[in-house]
Formats: structure tokens, sequence, C-alpha cells
């Protein structure tokens, strides 16, 4: 399977915080997209990394990827009350994403 | 910007009974999508859908399920004979897909489909 897997499975901070959280997968992709789904509710796409990609930004959100490694994280600067989420990555094989159990985090007021 | 959108939000039916889970894609993409993620599990592919036909499919999607697109903007979803494991939230996703370049999958806010 080329799931990806998220590593911690939650994760607590404190407002201002970083979170960090990991992904690791099994197979080659074409990219690896990571997506935030808040309680109950959709799939919002946060960024999507090629496989020929290392390191990318949006706003206060990094991404890198380590294809020699399988792996990627997603670095949250600075978290807010609502970063308060479930997080998933995805790897894309072929248009279809294999999704990870996510990464739940809670941001502290 | 554009959306993905799905109607209903929630459906509930009976087992047995025919549902028809509908999404409008956003309006310049080609490549179509239904995910489904039962409660509490991951989110698992089910099809994806080009050029008026299905491109792939997964082993979830058996001869219980159909999509279509009946017109130039609906991609539907259809569970002929529902059963109580089918009780989950069905996204869509849609995504440009030009030539090789990979493109981002937008997905919709879900239908949360309850089989009773």
């Amino acid at each position: 399977s080329q799931q990806g897997e998220e590593d911690p499975q939650a994760l607590s901070i404190q407002e201002g915080e970083n979170a960090t959280m990991n992904c690791s997968y099994k197979t080659s992709i074409n990219n690896l997209q990571w997506y935030r789904q808040n309680s109950g509710r959709g799939l919002v796409h946060l960024i999507l990394i090629r496989s020929n990609e290392r390191e990318k930004h949006s706003g206060r959100l990094r991404v890198t990827l380590d294809t020699s490694k399988k792996s990627s994280s997603l670095l949250i600067t600075a978290s807010r009350a609502a970063d308060t989420a479930s997080y998933f990555c995805a790897t894309d094989v072929d248009y279809k994403l294999s999704f990870g159990a996510g990464t739940t985090v809670t941001v502290r007021a | 910007e554009p959306e993905v959108t799905q109607t209903p939000s929630h459906q509930v039916t009976q087992m047995g009974q025919e549902v028809i889970l509908r999404c409008v894609p956003i309006s310049n993409h080609l490549y179509f999508y239904w995910y489904r993620q039962i409660l509490g599990q991951k989110v698992e592919f089910l099809v994806s859908f080009y050029n008026n036909e299905i491109s792939e499919k997964s082993e979830i999607f058996d001869d219980q399920f159909s999509v279509e697109r009946p017109d130039g903007s609906n991609f539907t979803l259809k569970i002929r004979s529902t059963k109580l494991e089918d009780s989950a939230m069905y996204f869509c996703a849609s995504s440009a897909a030009s030539g090789l370049i990979q493109e981002t999958q937008y997905f919709g806010p879900g239908t949360r489909l309850l089989v009773l």
C-alpha cells in the first residue's frame, strides 16, 4: 500500500507554538498533498508538493518532502486556536489519493 | 473562489433503498472523484472519472455503485441497494489535470449518508 501514515496521532500545543507532524509512505508518488479537516466537516486542501520538490511554503505552513526516506513533514508556525483540526497527508499516484489516518492537533488558548 | 458543492449535506435512507449523491465540480476541471470516510476511519478512494468514463476504481466500488455525469455540471454517485456498511461521509473532488501536470484535488463539503 502507498498510504501515507501520519505521526504523531495526536498533538496538543499552546497557542503561538509550532506544530510539526510527519508522514511516511511506501511507494513512489507523483506528489503529496496535505489536507485539514475540522471535526465532521470537509477536507480543505493546504498544500501540494511535487515529487521533484524538497520544500514548500504557504503562509504559516512549511512542507518538506524527502523521497529517499519516503517521508514528508508539515510545520505550522505560530499556531492559533483556529488551527485545531485533523491534518492528513495524501499520496498521489496516478491521480488517486491515498490518505493516512491523520494527526489531530489541539491548540490551547 | 470556485468550490466543489455537494447535495444533500445529510441523507438518511433505509437499507435496500437507492440513493443518489450529487456533486457540482469546479467548472473548468477535467477529473472527478468520489471518496468516502467511514466514521473514525481513513478517507478511502472510490472512483475517478475522466472524459465521461471511469478511469480507475477501488475494490470498494462494486456493482452496487455507479457514477454519471448527466449534464455539463453535475457528477453523481448512485448506490443501488444500500447496506448498513455504506453509512459514511462521501466526498466528491475535482482537479484540472492538464497533461502531465499533477494538480490539486479540491474536495466538496461531503454528504453524510446514514443507512438504517
